[in-house]
């Protein structure tokens, strides 16, 4: 069984500023990927970044980067200089194995402000 | 633009009516997922697919039904709908594991039973 984890319902963040948002997960395979998704306010969700278990180096997407600690199976996402664009819910997931099922955690809703 | 689409986005309908959603995506993805999110909550799978005429129950139960005759289509049917499934369904679409398992969202269909 695979489990993520995300134990803040919520985060709020100055424009400009640097918010974490962070993520737990566990499973029993070596060969996985982790993802983080938005979620806009009624609208669709999207894939804001991605990490592959065998990869060390940790991934980046222009403002985001994650923090991805391996062995404490940790997964945390760093958005810098927030924009009010970036308010949304953010959802941790998780695959692990070929017949696995994509797995979500309970997500964290973001509010920025002004 | 991930070319997946859902009909249809909102839906009103009676206590007892059978209703289909509709799922189709364009980009030949194996594995194709249902969930179910009330607003601002978490997601709860409740049908995946792994290929055609392939069918499985997910984490959450439900009664709604899925098929898979083919590989772009991915409809959820309730036979009769009651207040009790008004929610937000999601369906996303995912190559196969072994290749790339991140998953594309549809914008979602917001169904209500009064």
């Amino acid at each position: 069984a695979q489990t993520v984890t995300q134990s803040q319902p919520e985060m709020s963040v100055q424009e400009a500023e640097t918010v974490t948002l962070s993520c737990t997960y566990d499973t029993s395979e070596s060969d996985y990927y982790l993802f983080w998704y938005k979620q806009p306010p009624s609208r669709q969700m999207i894939l804001v970044i991605r990490q592959e278990a065998y990869k060390q180096q940790n991934a980046t997407e222009n403002r985001f980067s994650v923090n991805f600690q391996k062995a404490a199976k940790s997964f945390s996402l760093k958005i810098s200089d927030s924009q009010l664009g970036d308010a949304a819910m953010y959802f941790c997931a998780l695959h692990s194995g070929a017949n696995s099922k994509l797995t979500f955690g309970k997500g964290i809703t973001l509010s920025v402000r002004p | 633009e991930a070319d997946i689409y859902q009909t249809p986005r909102y839906l009103v309908i009676g206590t007892g009516k059978k209703i289909t959603l509709e799922c189709s995506q364009t980009m030949g993805h194996d594995k194709m997922y249902w969930y179910q999110q009330d607003p601002g909550m978490e997601l709860h799978l409740i049908h995946y697919s792994y290929g055609v005429n392939s069918t499985e129950k997910g984490d959450l139960s439900s009664e709604s039904t899925v098929s898979r005759i083919r590989t772009e289509h991915f409809p959820l049917t309730l036979e009769s709908a009651r207040p009790s499934h008004t929610s937000q369904y999601l369906c996303a679409s995912s190559e196969h594991p072994f290749m790339d398992p991140e998953a594309f969202f549809g914008q979602g269909t917001r169904l209500t039973v009064v």
